[in-house]
């Protein structure tokens, strides 16, 4: 069965960086589009980033771009997502998602998330 | 950017009853292209309907989808005590971003 854990969350600065991790299994992870979607505590859901299934589109939502980037390898079925420059507002649950299909197809299975808490 | 508002933002029904969601985006969406998300306390979002009316595999079929252009709605049949929980509308049209509707939580009344 399908199968998303994410890692790599914890507790940072301000400014600071961090790189979570989705680790794929039960689908061919290199035939899907992928994402990252984050909910901030007692918020509802926002979509952070997409990848195509082989790296080459990328896209994010107007608040992290230029600070985060989106990347997979498709050699070891894992998903990445590198923040920098984090921010208060950036504190959140982040789960990684799978795309039934391309950019345009929904989200057909969710990881359990990981928290991100960027405090001083 | 399509902004989804969802309606309301609180429905407060009891086991058995009807629940109707309501999903307004501020432009027209292709009906193709309208999801519905189940999220319980501490737990991910789950795939109920996609294509505004298609139901995700293991879906009781009390869940039903509908809707187009601008209004979509999610009916749940016959409320069930485990159907309590946030619901969220999504469009995941060709442009990012993939934009979500705040949320409706379906509480007991």
């Amino acid at each position: 069965q399908v199968q998303l854990v994410e890692s790599g969350g914890g507790v940072v600065q301000p400014g600071r960086s961090l790189r979570l991790s989705c680790a794929a299994s039960g689908f061919t992870f290199r035939s899907n589009a992928m994402h990252w979607v984050r909910q901030a505590p007692g918020k509802g859901l926002e979509w952070v980033a997409f990848i195509s299934y082989d790296g080459d589109k990328k896209d994010y939502t107007e608040s992290v771009k230029g600070r985060f980037t989106i990347s997979r390898d498709n050699s070891n079925n894992t998903l990445y997502l590198q923040m920098s420059s984090l921010r208060a507002e950036d504190t959140a649950v982040y789960y990684c998602a799978k795309a039934k299909f391309g950019s345009s197809s929904w989200f057909d299975y969710w990881g359990l998330g990981t928290l991100v808490t960027v405090s001083s | 950017e399509i902004v989804l508002t969802q309606s309301p933002d609180t429905l407060s029904l009891s086991p058995g009853e009807r629940a109707t969601l309501s999903c307004r985006a501020s432009q027209s969406v292709s009906s193709t292209l309208l999801a519905w998300y189940q999220q319980k306390p501490g737990q991910a979002p789950r795939l109920l309907i996609y294509g505004a009316s298609s139901r995700a595999t293991g879906i009781p079929d009390r869940f039903s989808g509908s809707g187009s252009g601008t209004d979509f709605t999610l009916t749940i049949d016959r409320l069930e005590p485990e159907d309590f929980a946030v619901y969220y509308c999504q469009q995941y049209g060709s442009s990012p971003p993939y934009t979500f509707g705040q949320g409706t939580k379906l509480e007991i009344k």
